[in-house]
């Protein structure tokens, strides 16, 4: 079965640092990726997907994610995190090609301390 | 920009009661979902729904769960006979093409059974 494991459960940065949220997942076939972002009050908007080609997919606010099929991962980067990224970060993964369900891991909440 | 919207945002009831958790999906999408969260937990998909009916539920969806689209701009989900376990945030989704497309999600209701 599939599944996705964020193995960070909490991750605290100072403003301007750069970020990296880890994200793996199993899935024999290639998979369909994504990163959401939920803000507090907020829904779960999507920040990036991957489908398929290029492995280094950009997405909005700045973050950027890689998938690496070596290591069944799709880490979430940005190079320099601003306060208002404070957020709670889902990775999922769409199951198969019968399906449009998501599957997500746990969540990474993001603390950014100014 | 269009958005999903979830009405109550705090929906607080008794065991063995009955509770529906309304949704008004983005306008010109055709494919909606609920997902659910346990606190603690992932999210996890119940259910999603096309062209008047369940295209796929997941096991957690049992016969105390039902759907429904009322009217052009609706979409609910109804829990007969609520218990404990059922507490949890219920998020909406909707998408316009399905399949892996992007699923625009909702701020969620969080549901408290006493």
């Amino acid at each position: 079965a599939q599944s996705v494991t964020q193995p960070d459960i909490h991750i605290t940065v100072s403003e301007g640092a750069s970020l990296e949220l880890r994200c793996n997942y199993s899935y024999g076939a290639t998979p369909y990726l994504f990163w959401y972002v939920q803000s507090p009050g907020q829904g779960l908007q999507l920040l990036l997907k991957y489908f398929s080609g290029d492995t280094l997919v950009q997405g909005i606010k700045g973050f950027e994610a890689e998938f690496k099929r070596s290591q069944s991962s799709f880490n979430l980067r940005k190079p320099s995190v601003h306060w208002s990224d404070a957020a709670e970060y889902f990775c999922a993964v769409g199951a198969t090609e019968n399906t449009d369900k998501l599957i997500f891991g746990t969540g990474t909440r993001l603390q950014v301390f100014p | 920009e269009p958005e999903v919207t979830q009405t109550p945002s705090h929906q607080v009831t008794q065991m063995g009661q009955e509770v529906i958790l309304r949704c008004v999906p983005i306008s010109n999408h055709l494919y909606f979902y609920w997902y659910r969260q346990i606190l603690g937990q992932k999210v996890e998909f119940l259910v999603s729904f096309y062209n008047n009916e369940i295209s796929e539920k997941s096991e957690i969806f049992d016969d105390q769960f039902s759907v429904e689209r009322p009217d052009g701009s609706n979409f609910t989900l109804k829990i007969r006979s609520t218990k404990l376990e059922d507490s949890a945030m219920y998020f909406c989704a909707s998408s316009e093409f399905g399949f892996h497309n992007e699923q625009f999600f909702g701020p969620g209701t969080r549901l408290t059974v006493l």
